[in-house]
């Protein structure tokens, strides 16, 4: 098994661009989720999805859509990117939800 | 609201000593409490507490859960250099909820 992948490992935007974040596990785990890391910030939570075809919103969603087509796949879209969203983003996912969480390597993002 | 706080947020200690790190919550319809140690990457998991006053041990490595007082408590003894880490603790319901962490650096 791969585990949790995420693609790209590291990303320069300007200010207005877009893109997606690129999250996808092969442990046919249900819930996955999509974290912000910032500098005496800990994780803060954007959304999760508890199945495929099921998103919420989390901690800090704003400025981000996701969407769950798949079990294995959970993309991470910034619309229009600004400043404030330069961070390293971390994509997990778990069988349940008593059960620990499997993280990607992250995705380091400059926006400038 | 649900938060999760760590104490103390950051740690200097020489190779030898022995730590605490501390984590107390308040969350509604708490299930587990999960410690992490984050290095340069993506936090790696330590530990799930469920129940408590049981101890969970991983080599050098302890922690334990007091549902009572809403704590927890990651003990680290004979401390490495390699243990120089961030420690995140989490709180689950479907949301997780983590701790802004605990910076630890183990100097020789």
């Amino acid at each position: 098994n791969a585990g949790v992948t995420q693609t790209p490992k590291f990303q320069v935007l300007k200010t207005g661009q877009s893109m997606t974040l690129q999250c996808a596990q092969d442990m046919n785990h249900e819930y996955m989720s999509w974290y912000r890391q910032d500098p005496g910030m800990g994780l803060r939570l954007i959304h999760y999805s508890v199945g495929a075809g099921i998103t919420d919103q989390g901690e800090v969603p704003n400025g981000y859509n996701v969407s769950r087509s798949t079990t294995e796949d959970f993309p991470l879209r910034l619309l229009s990117a600004a400043p404030s969203q330069t961070s390293v983003y971390f994509c997990a996912s778990t069988r349940g939800r008593r059960e620990t969480q499997y993280f990607g390597p992250g995705t380091r993002l400059l926006v400038l | 609201e649900d938060k999760v706080v760590q104490s103390p947020l950051s740690l200097v200690v020489h190779e030898g000593d022995t730590v605490t790190l501390n984590c107390s919550y308040e969350v509604t319809n708490f299930r587990s409490l999960l410690w992490y140690k984050q290095e340069k990457k993506a936090p790696t998991f330590l530990f799930m507490l469920t129940s408590s006053g049981i101890e969970k041990k991983s080599g050098r490595l302890s922690s334990i859960l007091d549902k009572k007082e809403l704590f927890s408590i990651l003990n680290i003894t004979a401390t490495q250099t390699g243990d120089s880490a961030v420690y995140l603790c989490a709180v689950p319901p479907d949301k997780l909820i983590f701790g802004t962490g605990t910076r630890l650096q183990v100097f020789p």
